[in-house]
């Protein structure tokens, strides 16, 4: 089993700031490795898929890197609504026989 | 409008039953597959089940499988999820979310809510 870790548990930025966001895997993923955000009390928003490509409206300051094990969500220039947990999740081959989560990061406003 | 809507949540007894229900609607559900989400209160995201869009793969996490089963039918557009043996582990907002063809979760219900208790 795949098991992601994400760093750090919470990140505390103000506005305009530049947030940071990491994602690991216990073994390679390629680049099979998705990025959510939820909002208390909302359901998740696919963010980034494929590693580094935008889901449909997602603003261009969301940016996703890396492939093999090692990935990172950046959010150039943090805006209000920006706040919230963030989430990576990776699947297996196609058609997947799994999918993982990791633990989520809290961007919260310092 | 494209939609996932889940209802058929409720408080059940520890080792009790319940079947929740996802009515898609705006888009060819047929085409895709279907999955369930799980989320204890306070905590994260679980992946419980997926079904291809035809039915024919089937997946669990461990900790559901020979006791949760999902099923889909395509001509009413909806996906549901039996649920049985029930534990107070299980309590959480349960989500059906469309698979992408990328593997990713791309459209989401706002959840229904799971509670076992006695």
């Amino acid at each position: 089993e795949i098991v992601l870790t994400q760093s750090p548990a919470t990140l505390s930025l103000s506005p305009g700031e530049r947030a940071t966001l990491s994602c690991r895997a216990s073994q390679s993923v390629r680049t099979n490795l998705a990025w959510y955000q939820q909002k208390p009390g909302q359901a998740p928003r696919l963010l980034i898929y494929d590693a580094s490509d935008r889901a449909t409206g997602i603003p261009a300051r969301f940016s996703g890197s890396g492939s093999g094990t090692v990935f990172t969500l950046t959010i150039s220039s943090l805006e209000p609504e920006d706040f919230g947990v963030y989430y990576c999740q990776q699947r297996t081959n196609w058609p997947p026989n799994s999918f993982t989560f990791g633990p989520g990061t809290k961007v919260e406003v310092k | 409008q494209v939609q996932l809507v889940e209802s058929g949540g409720g408080l059940v007894k520890p080792g009790g039953s319940l079947r929740l229900s996802c009515a898609a609607s705006g888009f060819t559900f047929s085409d895709y597959f279907m999955s369930w989400i799980r989320q204890a209160p306070g905590k994260g995201l679980e992946w419980v089940s997926y079904m291809s869009n035809s039915g024919g793969a089937i997946y669990y996490v461990d900790s559901v499988r020979g006791r949760f089963t999902i099923s889909r039918d395509n001509a009413k557009n909806s996906l549901y999820l039996q649920m049985s043996s029930l534990r107070a582990e299980d309590t959480a907002l349960y989500y059906c979310a469309r698979v992408s063809g990328n593997g990713a979760f791309d459209l989401w219900g706002h959840g229904t809510i799971v509670t076992v208790s006695s």
